[in-house]
């Protein structure tokens, strides 16, 4: 079946530290999205690329950088420079013919 | 800049009791409409979406939404609540295909909870 797959489930890191989130999906979209959910706030928006080798950044992309080297994959990699990164990480992607988001189960990233 | 308000944070209906979840969204155009649920710790399913026509639009999982322009609003009903509706409820707006690179902003969501 197709979908997104975001790796992992449950994600630790130590403050200082680099960590990158894995998203893959297997619809053949063109379009790839990570939002960052906190309680009472929603979704925001981190980054997003319509094509491959091409993004922009969303309303919150400071401390957070992305790559879009192949269409399957759009990993989101939270730098030391995010002040706080504790946060549940959602990606999705868009097909463009059939509007609307497919999303990924998450990945919640804790800073211990 | 398009918003969405869903002014709602918390709603505690009866099970078999009818549901109306409320949105009310700022777009400078003919928005694309949105609504989506949420299990906790789980990612996003859409529930139903509104492009253009008929503006009462049908849903899975027994939902429905409707489309009224002059009020700005895009409110999801159901006629009789089911104790797994139980969720987490977000109502969304784009802009369409080519527009704001189809970027989609959510409101801050409504936790519903379903009394037995």
């Amino acid at each position: 079946d197709g979908g997104i797959t975001q790796s992992p489930k449950y994600l630790f890191r130590k403050e200082g530290q680099n960590v990158t989130l894995s998203c893959e999906q297997n619809l053949n979209h063109d379009a790839m999205y990570w939002y960052r959910q906190d309680p009472g706030q929603g979704l925001r928006l981190i980054y997003y690329s319509q094509i491959v080798n091409d993004f922009q950044k969303g309303d919150i992309a400071e401390g957070y950088s992305v790559s879009r080297e192949k269409k399957e994959s759009f990993p989101l990699t939270v730098t030391s420079a995010q002040k706080n990164p504790t946060a549940f990480y959602l990606c999705a992607s868009n097909g463009g013919r059939n509007y609307g988001y497919t999303f990924g189960s998450g990945t919640r990233l804790t800073v211990v | 800049a398009q918003s969405v308000t869903q002014p709602d944070i918390h709603i505690t209906v009866s099970e078999g009791a009818s549901l109306e979840l409320r949105c009310n969204y700022s777009y400078g155009a003919t928005p694309y409409l949105f609504w989506y649920v949420q299990s906790p710790g789980q990612g996003l399913q859409l529930l139903l979406k509104y492009f253009s026509g008929d503006t009462l639009v049908q849903g899975i999982k027994g939902f429905e939404a409707e489309f009224k322009r002059s009020q700005s609003s895009f409110n999801l009903r159901k006629p009789s609540v089911h104790w797994s509706d139980a969720a987490e409820y977000f109502c969304a707006v784009g802009g369409g295909l080519t527009g704001g690179g189809n970027k989609l902003t959510f409101g801050t969501g409504t936790q519903l909870k379903v009394e037995l």
